[in-house]
């Protein structure tokens, strides 16, 4: 059980267009979302964290105009990536937090999504 | 924010019992520590976690002195499919905080 599903796997796209990621909760109610980035060969940076219904809270650094997080619901939170530019080419992650038991005790994670921008 | 600090990378030779320590020196009370295994272009996958002493599962064991300002994963006998990046988290539980950030993990290499 606690299964986190993200989509796309990968992503190849143009600089300049937008790309969304989803990240769902499949068997539980994730009241509490993060997303994460990570470079290769480096650790899972947090950008943000979300929960249901609120506006996500960003990392220091992180730009929220940049990068779009909307948590509508209890099994759905989305990352956008705003105007992509080959900077932001890195290996995004999203993980999930219930509220009930055995689902508030610990992260579930999706299996992330390579985004590579041209 | 509970900040972890690992050592970066080691190497094992398989059937080895493997011990990665993890500082975290401000845990605050509530909070549990989590270990969890990352391979490459892969989410982090669940490994094991405790709040204090000792905690045993079916793939590892993780030990936790009394002061909890650290902890120690134990891989038994490893083998070649546990080579992989492994981070400890500190914070998740019942009660524990929204801010969960992963420090820089160990990178264990299993020699045949």
């Amino acid at each position: 059980g606690a299964v986190v599903s993200q989509h796309p796997s990968w992503v190849i796209c143009k600089s300049g267009t937008s790309v969304k990621i989803e990240c769902r909760s499949l068997d539980f109610q994730a009241t509490t979302m993060f997303w994460y980035r990570q470079f290769p060969k480096q650790s899972l940076m947090l950008m943000a964290t979300s929960n249901e219904g609120s506006k996500a809270t960003y990392e220091q650094g992180v730009e929220k105009d940049k990068f779009l997080i909307n948590h509508a619901s209890l099994t759905l939170s989305t990352l956008t990536v705003t105007s992509a530019h080959p900077e932001d080419s890195s290996f995004y992650i999203c993980s999930a937090r219930g509220s009930a038991m055995r689902t508030n005790e610990k992260l579930f994670f999706g299996s992330g999504t390579q985004l590579s921008v041209l | 924010l509970a900040k972890t600090t690992q050592p970066i990378s080691m190497d094992s030779y398989e059937g080895q019992e493997v011990n990665i320590t993890c500082s975290h020196n401000n845990i605050a009370t509530n909070d549990y520590i989590t270990w969890y295994q990352q391979f490459p272009s892969q989410g982090p996958r669940f490994i094991i976690q405790g709040y204090k002493t000792k905690v045993t599962n079916e793939v590892a064991s993780l030990f936790i002195p009394a002061d909890r300002k650290s902890s120690t994963l134990s891989l038994p006998r490893v083998s070649l499919s546990d080579t992989a990046v492994y981070y400890c988290l500190v914070g998740v539980g019942p009660l524990g905080n929204n801010r969960l950030a992963f420090g820089k993990g160990n990178q264990v290499v299993v020699i045949p």
